[in-house]
Formats: structure tokens, sequence, C-alpha cells
């Protein structure tokens, strides 16, 4: 079993939905990490959090330390959010290695 | 300019032979790291490195070696390419101190081996 496994793997929805991709791990954590990865190939780290939530423009991300879970929503969803959005996870033993969820393929479609 | 950059981003090379990708950063990072994507799989470390003279392997370091030839480059070298390190390589960098920081990554090289 996977560390951390993401779902959906793939997701296609219309402009404007609302938009869940959740992310569970296995491992005590010390955060977890919320990546995008634009078709062309680059990653851009969008929230690192530790607990709560966190929210930039129109995505939120949240995390139940409790139940070892997490969630990255967007809102009024648009084709340029098409991209992987991938989960990753800190060890808790500071070391900042990262441990990388499979990716969850967003495809919004106007 | 973007604050981490890679070279070459695309590379075409056959088995057996010697490569060596690099990586440069602006940011000031004291931390770097190498990773490879294939498709399916996720990110995986290769080696990471937190100061100049300091250098560990990540999950996936056979095969590969590198070097920290400043604060500022890291590279990653092949010694004899095989087919099955056909893949993606990202550089990645991280600032020193708190228990995790926000990693920065570099555009990528896709790298074949024939």
């Amino acid at each position: 079993k996977n560390e951390v496994e993401q779902s959906p793997q793939n997701l296609t929805a219309q402009e404007g939905e609302f938009i869940t991709i959740n992310c569970s791990y296995s491992v005590g954590i010390s955060a977890l990490h919320w990546l995008q990865q634009h078709p062309g190939g680059g990653i851009v780290s969008l929230f690192m959090l530790s607990s709560g939530k966190k929210k930039h423009g129109r995505l939120i991300a949240t995390i139940n330390i409790q139940e070892k879970h997490s969630s990255l929503h967007i809102t009024a969803s648009h084709p340029r959010d098409s991209a992987v959005y991938i989960c990753a996870v800190g060890s808790n033993f500071g070391n900042e290695k990262l441990t990388f969820g499979t990716g969850t393929r967003l495809t919004i479609i106007p | 300019d973007a604050d981490v950059t890679q070279t070459p981003r695309n590379r075409i090379t056959k088995t057996g032979k010697r490569i060596m990708l690099e990586c440069s950063q602006t940011k000031g990072h004291d931390r770097m790291y190498w990773y490879r994507q294939d498709p399916g799989l996720g990110l995986r470390l290769i080696y990471y490195s937190f100061d100049v003279k300091d250098i560990n392997k990540g999950e996936i370091s056979d095969g590969y070696s590198v070097s920290r030839q400043a604060q500022a480059k890291f590279s990653l070298s092949l010694e004899s390419a095989i087919p099955n390190q056909t893949a993606l390589y990202f550089c990645a960098t991280s600032e020193a101190g708190r228990l995790q920081e926000t990693q920065y990554f570099g555009p990528g090289t896709r790298l074949l081996v024939l």
C-alpha cells in the first residue's frame, strides 16, 4: 500500500464546477504539500500545511491530521486549472524528504 | 529569469553512455534535490544535498551519482545509461531551517535512453 493515496486518479468537469481532490496518507507527517504540474511538465507548489485550512484565490486546501486526510478544492473551475495535482507528505523526522502521491489529472471542459 | 534552471531540457542518448544533467538556482537555498518521474508513479527522490559538503542517497540512487559544485549548482550523472532510466527528471530547492519548507522545482529534463 502506497503511503500517499490520491483520489480520483482522473477527473473531468465542466467549467464553473466545484472541484475536490482527496489525499490520504498512512504515516506521521510534519506537513503536507499540494503541487500543480502543468501540461508542459513544470511543477509549482500550491500549498504547504500542517493543520487547518489555507486559501489562495480560488484554491482551498484543508487537512485533518487525526484522520490523515487532506482535500484540495477549486471553486469556479476554469480550463486553465487543467493540470495534474500532486499531494506530497513530509515525514515527521524532520529531514524534509517528501513522499509523493501519483497525482490527479484534472480536465476542465469549457 | 527562472529561479531554478535545468539543462538540457531534452536529451536522447544511447545505452552505456555517460550523461550529466545540470541544475542551477538563484534562490540562495542551501538544500537541493534530484527526483525522477515515471508515468503512473509519484516523484521519487534520487539524491539530496543539504549544503555543499552534504550529499545523501534517496530511495532510488543506484545507477546515479551527484556533485554539488557550489551552493547554486547540483549535477546528476548517469555513469552508464540504461533504457529504464528513461524518465522526466526534476531538480528542486528549499530553504534550510524549519521542519518543512516549500520546494521549488526546475522545469524538468526529459531523458530518453535508447
